[in-house]
């Protein structure tokens, strides 16, 4: 079955650390995967996504994700970490279905010391 | 450009009350998605709408839940009865369109509390 994995529950990192969250996929066909970002009381935002080709995208507020096939991971990461990122990130994959359904892992709390 | 709204915020009601929730998604998006967010959880989808159909509703329980989305436009979904366990936050989101290459911008939420 197709699924989803973020092994980290709660991550702190100083601000103006480096930070790098990690997602697992399990998938049959090519996954098409996201990062999501979602702060207290807010909706979701798309932070990036992988279809194909380049395997290291780019996308909002500083934030990059590697799609590494060998290891079934798709990790995101960011230089240098600001308060305001203090968020729940989930990190999400759709299968081969064309459908737009997203299969989320279960997120990772990231709490910015001062 | 007017984000998906969704109301009430949120909601109390006691076990084996109903509840529903409305959704109104990004104007022209033909895609329409409830999914069910628990706890310490990712979100988990519920029903999935192309226009007024359903695409997938495999994981909605549908002995108690319902949803509609008669126009193909705004969409609600109702508990009836809830259970403890429907305490959740749900989500509404929509797209242009199905296909995987179709961003799915989210609503706020609805916070759910049974007791």
């Amino acid at each position: 079955a197709q699924s989803v994995t973020q092994p980290d529950i709660h991550i702190t990192v100083s601000e103006g650390a480096s930070l790098e969250l990690r997602c697992n996929y399990s998938y049959g066909a090519t996954p098409y995967l996201f990062w999501y970002v979602q702060s207290p009381g807010q909706g979701l935002q798309l932070l990036l996504k992988y279809f194909s080709g380049d395997t290291l995208v780019q996308g909002i507020k500083g934030f990059e994700a590697e799609f590494k096939r060998s290891q079934s991971s798709f990790n995101l990461r960011k230089p240098s970490v600001h308060w305001s990122d203090a968020a729940e990130y989930f990190c999400a994959g759709g299968g081969s279905s064309n459908t737009g359904k997203l299969i989320f892992g279960q997120g990772t709390t990231l709490q910015v010391k001062p | 450009e007017a984000g998906v709204a969704q109301s009430p915020r949120y909601k109390i009601i006691e076990k084996r009350q109903s509840v529903a929730f409305w959704c109104n998604p990004i104007s022209g998006h033909a895609t329409l998605y409830w999914y069910q967010q628990i706890l310490g959880q990712g979100p988990k989808l519920l029903i999935q709408f192309q226009n007024n159909g359903v695409v997938d509703d495999s994981q909605l329980p549908k002995d108690r839940f319902s949803a509609e989305r008669l126009k193909g436009v705004d969409s609600t979904l109702k508990i009836q009865p809830a259970k403890l366990e429907d305490s959740a936050v749900y989500l509404c989101a929509s797209s242009l369109g199905p296909g995987r290459g179709n961003e799915q911008f989210f609503g706020p939420g609805t916070r759910l509390t049974v007791l």
